[in-house]
This record gives C-alpha cells, sequence and structure tokens, in this order.
C-alpha cells in the first residue's frame, strides 16, 4: 500500500521567507504526483502536476520538484506572503492501476505566513 | 461553467437516519470520485466511478453506496448513518485518469 508522509505537520513564518515543503513516498513506481492547497473550509485547488518523467514544474512563484527514485518530492514557495497561509497536500497516483486515477494523499502541511 | 458542486453544504443527521449527498460536475468528465476527510487521517478513497453506469469501491467504502446513473451526477447514499461517518465529504472529477482531479466545496456531516 502506498504510504504518503508530508513534513512538517505545520509551519509559521515571517512573510518574504523562502518556504520548502516536503513530500516522501513509499512505492516509486508512481504515474505522477500532484500538489494541492486547500484552504479552510474549502475543497481542493491543483497547484501543480508532476509527470513521473519529469524532474520539477513551476508556476509563479511555486516549484514543485520530483525524485522518483528516493522517493521524494518538495515543493518551494518564493518570498511567501499571508495569502499563501493555507493547508499544502500532496497526492501520488501509483502506476499500477493508473487506469484507474486514484491518488493517495499526505496527511498536508499548514502553513502560516504572518505578516 | 460551475464545475464541480456539491449539495448540501452541510447536514446534521440523527444516528441510524439516511441521506444522499449529490455531486454535479459539468464538464463532460468520466471518472469520478468520493473522498472523506477526517483531522489527522488525510484524505480517504472511498468509492469511485470510472463511467456513466460504472462504480467501484475504494478504501473506505462500508457503510456507503454510490450511484452513477447519469455522466454527470454521481451520488453518495449512506442507509444508516453511524457518528463514525462524521466527516467531510469531497467530491472530485477528472477527464481521465492521468490527469488533474477536480473538487467539489466539500459536505460537512454531522452524525450525532
Amino acid at each position: 500500500k502506498q504510504e504518503v508522509t508530508q513534513i512538517p505537520a505545520a509551519l509559521s513564518v515571517p512573510e518574504g521567507e523562502n518556504l520548502v515543503l516536503n513530500c516522501s513516498f513509499t512505492d516509486s513506481a508512481i504515474y505522477n504526483l500532484q500538489w494541492f492547497r486547500q484552504d479552510p473550509g474549502k475543497g481542493l485547488t491543483s497547484l501543480l502536476l508532476i509527470q513521473s518523467s519529469q524532474r520539477e514544474q513551476t508556476s509563479g512563484r511555486l516549484n514543485a520538484s520530483l525524485d522518483k527514485s528516493s522517493g521524494r518530492s518538495t515543493l518551494y514557495i518564493a518570498a511567501s506572503q499571508p495569502g499563501d497561509s493555507a493547508t499544502y497536500l500532496c497526492a501520488v497516483r501509483l502506476r499500477r492501476g493508473s487506469t484507474l486515477g486514484r491518488l493517495y494523499f499526505g496527511r498536508g502541511t499548514q502553513l502560516t505566513v504572518w505578516p | 461553467n460551475a464545475g464541480v458542486t456539491q449539495t448540501p453544504k452541510f447536514r446534521v443527521l440523527k444516528t441510524g437516519q439516511s441521506m444522499t449527498l449529490l455531486c454535479a460536475q459539468d464538464m463532460n468528465h468520466e471518472y469520478m470520485y468520493w473522498y472523506r476527510q477526517d483531522p489527522g487521517m488525510g484524505l480517504r478513497l472511498i468509492h469511485y466511478s470510472v463511467g456513466e453506469g460504472t462504480t467501484a469501491k475504494g478504501e473506505v467504502p462500508d457503510g456507503y453506496n454510490v450511484s452513477r446513473l447519469k455522466k454527470q451526477n454521481f451520488l453518495l447514499g449512506l442507509e444508516s448513518a453511524a457518528p463514525s461517518q462524521t466527516s467531510v465529504y469531497f467530491c472530485a472529477s477528472t477527464p481521465n485518469a492521468q490527469e488533474t482531479q477536480y473538487f467539489g466545496p466539500g459536505t460537512r456531516l454531522l452524525v450525532l
């Protein structure tokens, strides 16, 4: 069974800092990996999707990297802002059974950026 | 284009009562999923559907049933609610198994 772990569980930083959120997974035979953002009381919004053949993806101030062999992904947030405060979730899709599209989620990192 | 919508947004049930949660998507997606989110547990897959008229069990299917009679709708039923089913339920859809899943806003369910 795929286990997805996110560290740290919570993070509180002042505005302007560069951040790294970590995600690790036990089964390296993944099809792709996604990072989501979840605001309190809201649904999930997809931030970045990295295919297994890719090393990284970038969107604005966000950069996600993937090291499939070591079972790790990082989400880098540059120049953090209070509006970045949310819970960030990592999810992987296994190559085995990839036609089903099933995602395995980590428990998330709760980020607070204070002014 | 509303994306993925869920009704109701919030519901309180007594133990033993039944209810149906509705998920609707207007993006013509084939795949739809029901998850539950509990504190400290992350999101867990309850049931999913890979097309109209098909459903399959996920990680935690006990106590739930689903139906996908129309492509745009995915219903989650609780026949006899239990306090352990108190949770936030999310529906998601995707055009195919490899692409991004789009999530609804969630339904908060409290079972007393």
